[in-house]
């Protein structure tokens, strides 16, 4: 296990309705990154987050937004719920700077979108 | 823009050894990760490679050419616990870690007995 928490693991949403996902980061690590990843694809990075800033996007609406807090726990929001948005939504941490290509990754929240 | 191809599916038996391929069409690269996905599981790191050649962890060992745009990842002594999908990953560039990375779709492996 990395040490990366999310809730809910699962949830139901329908079309049109806003969602929040949580995520709480391994001990010392000050990066967070949100990816989704739908259903036989790889995931695919949604944004990232430092120091409490938005530090890089993928290609998502706004409708997609974050927060990032003190303690580096961070939230996914997802507003104006669409089918499509069914998926496997994936938190990973890292530490700024760290020169791998290591991510550690939570086990992810299932948003299903009725 | 960033595109990575892999292969969809490969199958192999128990103890042998099998390769997966990645190619990659990035904007910026400054290294090639691989990740391992149990069904329903988050994805696992298992190997990196910033330079060209050969790194090895174990039973699993990972390659980059720089030049050709293409690294492998080699599992040998195949168990059947290594039945998963595993992804390739380039990461960007050197002003960030691997954070921002584009990931493959993912080459399903399954072992047999």
């Amino acid at each position: 296990e990395t040490g990366v928490t999310q809730s809910p693991t699962h949830l139901i949403k329908t079309r049109g309705q806003q969602v929040t996902l949580r995520c709480s980061s391994q001990s010392g690590h000050n990066t967070v990154s949100w990816y989704q990843q739908a259903l036989g694809q790889g995931p695919q990075f949604i944004f990232q987050y430092y120091r409490e800033e938005e530090n890089g996007r993928g290609n998502f609406p706004p409708r997609f937004s974050g927060l990032q807090f003190p303690n580096y726990s961070s939230e996914l929001n997802v507003n104006a719920l669409e089918l499509d948005d069914s998926a496997l939504y994936l938190c990973a941490s890292s530490p700024r700077g760290f020169n791998t290509g290591e991510l550690f990754f939570g086990e992810g929240s299932r948003l299903t979108v009725l | 823009g960033q595109s990575l191809e892999q292969p969809s599916e490969v199958t192999a038996v128990e103890g042998a050894i099998v390769q997966i391929n990645c190619t990659y069409q990035t904007s910026g690269f400054y290294g090639l990760s691989w990740y391992q996905q149990h069904d329903g599981g988050a994805p696992t790191f298992l190997s990196y490679n910033a330079l060209d050649g050969l790194e090895e962890t174990g039973r699993f060992s990972s390659f980059l050419s720089r030049s050709d745009s293409y690294g492998y990842l080699l599992l040998q002594e195949l168990q059947m616990k290594d039945s998963a999908s595993y992804f390739c990953a380039v990461r960007p560039s050197n002003n960030t870690n691997a954070g921002k990375s584009t990931f493959g779709d993912g080459t399903t492996l399954t072992v047999k007995p």
